[in-house]
Order: structure tokens, then C-alpha cells, then sequence
């Protein structure tokens, strides 16, 4: 299976807290992408990483990228409620045209 | 900033009759996606498109759906004798060329009765 697979699945935090999500894939990729989805609307494109970059930060948000270990980690700092959604890795697999998304980890902020 | 448009936002059709998806991708983007996410579970892959014909399509894309780009801005799913099973949001994106992300639109919710 080319699954993509997130942990935690849901994880609960206090505002200003910092928020890790994991995701991990099992072939090689050509790139990995994080994806923002609240409730019942599109999924909203945060941040590309290429499989030749470790790291790539957007604002509060820094993503690593661990091929070796088919990884790759989300972290949001000083977190808002309005974070309150649920986080989906998508990867780019070497040689096809489509993305797999992971099952999603649904964070909730807490005011 | 542009981005993907889906029409309609809700769709409900009854068990057996054919209904299509619209999407107007990024005007400059070439590679346009359907997807769907069954309530409360992960997003999957239906299909690929670019240059006027299907790059790749998943087990779930079978004779009942197909997909056209009728003129230069739309993009279509169609979805042939609709099953209860199909009741889903459809999502469509595009991206441009080389190493660019998807951009997805708000998607379409089909219930079937």
C-alpha cells in the first residue's frame, strides 16, 4: 500500500501550545505536502516540501522531511483556535500523477 | 489569488440517475485531479487528466465515472447510475507545471437518496 498514515489522529492543545504532527509514507516521493480541511470545506495547500529539502518553514508552521525514514513532521507554534481543523499529509509519488493522502490528524485548540 | 471553483456546493440525486461534477480549474494550470472524501474518512484519488486525456485513474474510477474537459475552462465528473455508495464530497484540483502543489477547490457534496 502507497498509504500515507498521520499521528496522532486527534491531538487536543491550549492555545499558544505548539502542535507535532507526524505523517509517514512508504515509497519514494518526488514531494510532500500538508493540507489544512475545517470541517466540511476544501482542503487548503500550507506548504511543499521537495524530497531533496529537510526543512521548510511558512510563518508558524515548519515541516521536516525525513526520507531515509519515509517521514515527515508538522509543527505549529504558538497555536490559535482558529488552527482548530484536521491536518492531512499528500504525497507525490516518483513516477505517478496522483497524491495519497494520510488519514488526517484532527487538532483541536483550545481557547 | 486564484483558485479552483466546484459547482454545484450540494448535490442531491437519486439512486440511479446520472449527475455531473464542474470544476473550473486555475486558468494557467495543467494537470487537473478529482478526488473524493467519504464523511469522516481520508481523501482518495479518482483521477488524473492532462493534455486532453486520463494520466492515471484509481480502482475506484470505474465505467460508472468518466471525466471531460468539454471547453478551454470547465472539467467534469460525471457520474453514471448513481449508487448510495457514492455519496461523498468530490473534490477537483489543478496544478501547474513541474514540482507545484495542488490547489483544490471547496468541493462538491453528493448525496444519494
Amino acid at each position: 500500500s502507497q498509504q500515507g498514515e498521520e499521528d496522532p489522529q486527534a491531538l487536543s492543545i491550549q492555545e499558544g501550545e505548539n502542535a507535532t504532527m507526524n505523517c509517514s509514507y512508504k515509497t519514494s516521493i518526488n514531494n510532500l505536502q500538508w493540507y489544512r480541511q475545517n470541517s466540511g470545506r476544501g482542503l487548503v495547500h500550507l506548504i511543499l516540501i521537495r524530497s531533496n529539502e529537510r526543512e521548510k518553514h511558512s510563518g508558524r508552521l515548519r515541516v521536516t522531511l525525513d526520507t531515509s525514514k519515509k517521514s515527515s513532521s508538522l509543527l505549529i507554534t504558538a497555536s490559535r483556535a482558529a488552527d482548530t481543523a484536521s491536518y492531512f499529509c499528500a504525497t507525490d509519488y516518483s513516477g505517478t500523477y496522483k497524491y495519497i493522502f494520510g488519514t488526517g490528524t484532527r487538532l483541536k485548540v483550545l481557547a | 489569488e486564484p483558485e479552483v471553483t466546484q459547482t454545484p456546493s450540494h448535490q442531491v440525486t437519486q439512486m440511479g440517475q446520472e449527475v455531473i461534477l464542474r470544476c473550473v480549474p486555475i486558468s494557467n494550470h495543467l494537470y487537473f485531479y478529482w478526488y473524493r472524501q467519504i464523511l469522516g474518512q481520508k481523501v482518495e484519488f479518482l483521477v488524473s487528466f492532462y493534455n486532453n486525456e486520463i494520466s492515471e485513474k484509481s480502482e475506484i474510477f470505474d465505467d460508472q465515472f468518466s471525466v471531460e474537459r468539454p471547453d478551454g475552462s470547465n472539467f467534469t465528473l460525471k457520474i453514471r447510475s448513481t449508487k448510495l455508495e457514492d455519496s461523498a464530497m468530490y473534490f477537483c484540483a489543478s496544478r501547474g507545471t513541474g514540482n507545484q502543489p495542488q490547489h483544490f477547490g471547496d468541493g462538491t457534496r453528493l448525496s444519494i437518496l
